[in-house]
């Protein structure tokens, strides 16, 4: 199955400012996919990135928030934007493989 | 919409079977998966099972799925305490997977 690493692991950001997580895949995929998981909570898928074309966000996200980029076939980046608490969250990207979708190790951001 | 609906908690003892069952309401997937999250980790792929299957064994690990009652279940044979961890039961369709609310397994020696 593929690999991907993300950074940053964790982090602790100030209410107003905004972070960027990356995702670097070890294979070519079509489409990358950003999930967020709130404290305690489920996972939420927040939108899907196809290279070359503008990301795909489901109900209740937005770009102005959730910028996403899609620059080549093995990376991609989210950028959780003018963070609040409400923010904090644990925040995934994931892939399609062969043997079913592979996540990352995730993100785990606190809003201060 | 899609729902997923799970069982919250589950302590079982070291050694013992653990069942952890799962019901959805949209028949349009094409694969269920059952994830694991062990605390601090990312997810991780236990198994899966086709829409058209209706049992899967993988080691320790059985899935029955019942799609008349959209029923779906993970059974962890001998279960270990290594296997403490959150549980998700997701589905697949349409390049989107959709999470259940997890259940939290707890092994007790």
């Amino acid at each position: 199955s593929a690999v991907i690493s993300q950074k940053p692991s964790r982090d602790i950001c100030q209410r107003g400012t905004s972070l960027t997580i990356q995702c670097q895949v070890d294979s070519q995929v079509t489409m990358m996919f950003w999930y967020r998981q709130q404290p305690g909570q489920s996972l939420t898928l927040i939108a899907t990135a196809n290279q070359g074309s503008e990301a795909t966000y489901e109900s209740g996200f937005v770009i102005d928030k959730f910028p996403i980029s899609r620059p080549n076939l093995t990376f991609s980046t989210l950028t959780v934007s003018n963070m609040s608490p409400e923010d904090s969250s644990i925040y995934l990207c994931s892939v399609e493989d062969l043997d079913g979708y592979t996540f990352g190790s995730g993100t785990r951001l606190t809003v201060v | 919409g899609e729902d997923v609906e799970q069982s919250l908690f589950l302590s079982v003892r070291e050694g013992d079977s653990s069942v952890i069952n799962c019901t959805y309401t949209d028949s349009s997937s094409t694969y269920l998966y059952w994830y694991k999250q062990e605390p601090g980790a990312g997810l991780q792929l236990l198994t899966y099972i086709f829409s058209n299957m209706d049992m899967k064994q993988d080691q320790r690990l059985t899935v029955l799925l019942n799609k008349k009652d959209k029923h779906l279940s993970l059974r962890i044979a001998d279960t270990q305490t290594g296997d403490s961890a959150i549980y998700f039961c997701t589905w697949g369709g349409g390049n989107k997977l959709t999470f259940g609310t997890g259940t939290q397994l707890k092994v007790e020696l």
